[in-house]
């Protein structure tokens, strides 16, 4: 198993541009989650899905979009990046049964 | 919804001696408590976790006591090295009929020197 895995793991945008942010898992899990973390503080969560076609909005979505069409996949989109955006982001899974979350490696986005 | 406060941000000690973190929860009805350890330009990792039936967990030389009373708890690590220096994360979930997301605490630094 890979567990989670995130693509890119660094970006650099120009403010207005758009990327998507790819997340995989291969351990069937139902729930996949998107947060972000930005420097001293904690992590905090964008938009999160509960199974394929189900996907809701988390503490800080504004600015962001995702899809669900398959259990493994995950992508989180910006549409007009923003200095504001410039984070670390963190893709994670889980299932019903473990209560606790597989994160993936990250991708460290920089807006300028 | 849930708020997870946690205590101290930083923290600095002396290989060897112990560390203790302490986070406080809202939601009565969280039931599930973990703790990450996030060292620099990893991803979080779970070390261990408890649930509102137990009122303390063991493993090695970390634990994690719960007081559900109090709706607070804490993760204690002993005989600390230097390879336990990074950023540890509490957080707090309802787990079950009424599933909650983790949310999760500011984190703590800890700092430990040889």
């Amino acid at each position: 198993n890979a567990g989670v895995t995130q693509t890119p793991k660094f970006r650099i945008l120009k403010i207005g541009q758009s990327m998507t942010l790819q997340c995989a898992q291969d351990m069937n899990h139902n729930y996949m989650y998107w947060y972000r973390q930005d420097p001293g503080m904690g992590l905090k969560l964008i938009y999160y899905s509960v199974g394929a076609g189900i996907t809701d909005k988390g503490e800080v979505p504004n600015g962001y979009n995702v899809s669900r069409s398959t259990t493994e996949d995950f992508p989180l989109r910006l549409e007009l990046a923003a200095p504001s955006q410039t984070s670390v982001y963190f893709c994670a899974s889980s299932d019903t049964r473990s209560a606790g979350y597989t994160f993936g490696s990250g991708t460290r986005l920089t807006v300028v | 919804g849930e708020n997870v406060e946690q205590h101290p941000s930083t923290l600095s000690v002396q290989e060897g001696d112990s560390a203790v973190i302490k986070c406080t929860y809202s939601d009565s009805a969280s039931n599930y408590f973990p703790w990450y350890k996030q060292e620099l330009g990893k991803r979080p990792q779970l070390i261990i976790d408890i649930r509102s039936n137990v009122g303390e967990k063991k493993d090695q030389r970390i634990a994690v006591t719960l007081n559900k009373t109090a709706k607070h708890f804490s993760l204690h690590i002993t005989e600390t090295q230097p390879e336990d220096s990074a950023v540890y994360f509490c957080a707090a979930r309802r787990t079950g009929g009424s599933q909650g997301n983790l949310i999760f605490g500011k984190g703590t630094k800890l700092s430990v020197k040889p």
